[in-house]
């Protein structure tokens, strides 16, 4: 079966620093993506890792492991509004991707 | 600007009744997607399209059909509705299979079936 696994639910207070993993089964890998979702609005497209290795932008880096089936996204400096729920997706052939289930950050003051 | 937009926020529906749901894309998308979320289960995909008159299934298709007779259109339509079908509903379109991994979000249907 496919499936991808992140934590339900993570807390942190403003400035600190935060992981979110995600880890993938799939039967094809193209590549990572990360999505934010404020409460009651669209999700927002964070992140993208094809290749093994960390893209920064920003507060915000996500990190690939193709070889671990294994991504996260690092946000840093946490503000108030980071609080949202996060996904990551995986892409496969063609055009579609697989969401995870996501994981809802609260951070507090 | 980037724009999807969805016929309806809100949607109150009868079980039994076929309703449709409307998304327009002006990026020039080849791709569409239509998901489901849900508390807890995610976004999950319904039925997706890559072409005019082009159409895949999802995960979870059943219940559930589409249209698109025109690039930037992509319907959703709920043959006859049931209470298990009460969600929300997003539609997302994207660009060719090299920036597919990107996909933009309208701001959602949230439909309930009575």
């Amino acid at each position: 079966g496919q499936s991808l696994e992140q934590p339900s639910e993570v807390t942190a207070v403003e400035g600190a620093i935060v992981q979110i993993n995600c880890t993938y089964q799939t039967s094809g890998f193209y590549g990572l993506s990360w999505y934010q979702q404020h409460d009651g609005g669209a999700p927002t497209f964070l992140s993208y890792n094809a290749l093994d290795g960390l893209e920064e932008t920003g507060r915000f880096s996500s990190f690939l492991s193709r070889s671990d089936s294994y991504g996260y996204l690092l946000l840093q400096e946490l503000q108030m509004k980071d609080s949202a729920s996060y996904f990551c997706a995986v892409r496969q052939a063609g055009t579609a991707l697989i969401f995870g289930k996501g994981t809802t950050l609260s951070v507090s003051s | 600007d980037v724009k999807v937009t969805q016929s309806s926020r809100y949607l109150v529906k009868r079980t039994g009744e076929k309703v449709f749901l409307e998304c327009v894309q002006d990026m020039d998308h080849e791709n569409m997607f239509w998901y489901r979320q849900d508390p807890g289960l995610g976004l999950r995909l319904i039925y997706f399209s890559y072409d005019v008159k082009m159409k895949e299934k999802g995960d979870i298709p059943e219940g559930y059909s589409v249209s698109r007779e025109k690039k930037e259109r992509f319907s959703l339509i709920l043959e006859s509705a049931s209470t298990n079908q009460t969600s929300m509903y997003l539609c997302a379109s994207s660009a060719p299979a090299g920036s597919s991994y990107e996909q933009y979000f309208g701001p959602g249907t949230r439909l309930t079936v009575t």
